[in-house]
């Protein structure tokens, strides 16, 4: 299973694009990368998903190099309300698709 | 977005007795459920892995006979804490694996156990 890392904690202001950058060296050719939003006492949000390049959605967007050895979740003019804890992972897509969380990015978001 | 459930949302109960929390697929089927478990100020760490009509998958370091998964439909799955004891006290969450172009996970609300 591949291991991710990302910096423990990250400060932002209201109205800033924020911009957490994950690592995942060893991640296999058929995993997907997949972020999750996780605010206290509450169960992982999926945000969004993906293999190579550039997706976009309507809270984020997600850049993968062609070496997809890092990815980065970008967070489009950040609010109060995105104060949380993001986790990227490796999502295998075949095996036992099991997925190992790492100790995620904690969001402060000041007004 | 898919939506999975659970129940109860919070519970308490006495040091001894056992306690079963369910994990519904609302708006899809679910071949494989996974159960984490979350302490205070740290991540989630995965417990099992449930498939529907088989027996569960434990982690190393995860008793097999105090955490009691049933994946008995492609909509539920449910976890039985036996014999609780103030250190099983967490927040237990599961997760639902949805098939399509993509693997993805969708999460449960989560469960706060208390033991007294």
């Amino acid at each position: 299973l591949a291991k991710t890392t990302q910096p423990i904690s990250m400060d932002s202001y209201e109205g800033q694009e924020v911009n957490i950058t994950c690592s995942h060296n060893n991640i296999a050719t058929n995993d997907y990368i997949t972020w999750y939003q996780q605010f206290p006492s509450q169960g992982p949000r999926f945000i969004i998903q993906g293999y190579k390049t550039k997706v976009t959605n309507e809270v984020a967007s997600l850049f993968i190099p062609a070496d997809r050895k890092s990815s980065t979740l970008s967070l489009p003019r950040v609010s109060l309300s995105d104060t949380a804890v993001y986790y990227c992972l490796a999502t295998p897509q075949t095996g036992g698709f099991k997925t190992i969380f790492g100790a995620g990015t904690r969001l402060f978001v000041k007004a | 977005g898919a939506v999975v459930s659970q129940h109860p949302s919070r519970v308490i109960c006495k040091s001894g007795t056992s306690v079963k929390i369910e994990c519904r697929s609302l708006d899809f089927q679910a071949t494989t459920m996974f159960w984490y478990r979350q302490f205070p100020k740290q991540s989630l760490m995965l417990m099992a892995t449930s498939n529907e009509g088989s027996k569960a998958t434990y982690e190393q370091g995860v008793e097999k006979d105090k955490f009691l998964i049933n994946h008995a439909s492609l909509t539920l799955s449910t976890l039985t804490v036996t014999s609780a004891h103030p250190e099983d006290s967490s927040f237990y969450i599961c997760s639902a694996r949805r098939q399509g172009v993509e693997e993805t996970q969708y999460f449960g609300p989560g469960t706060r156990l208390l033991v007294l």
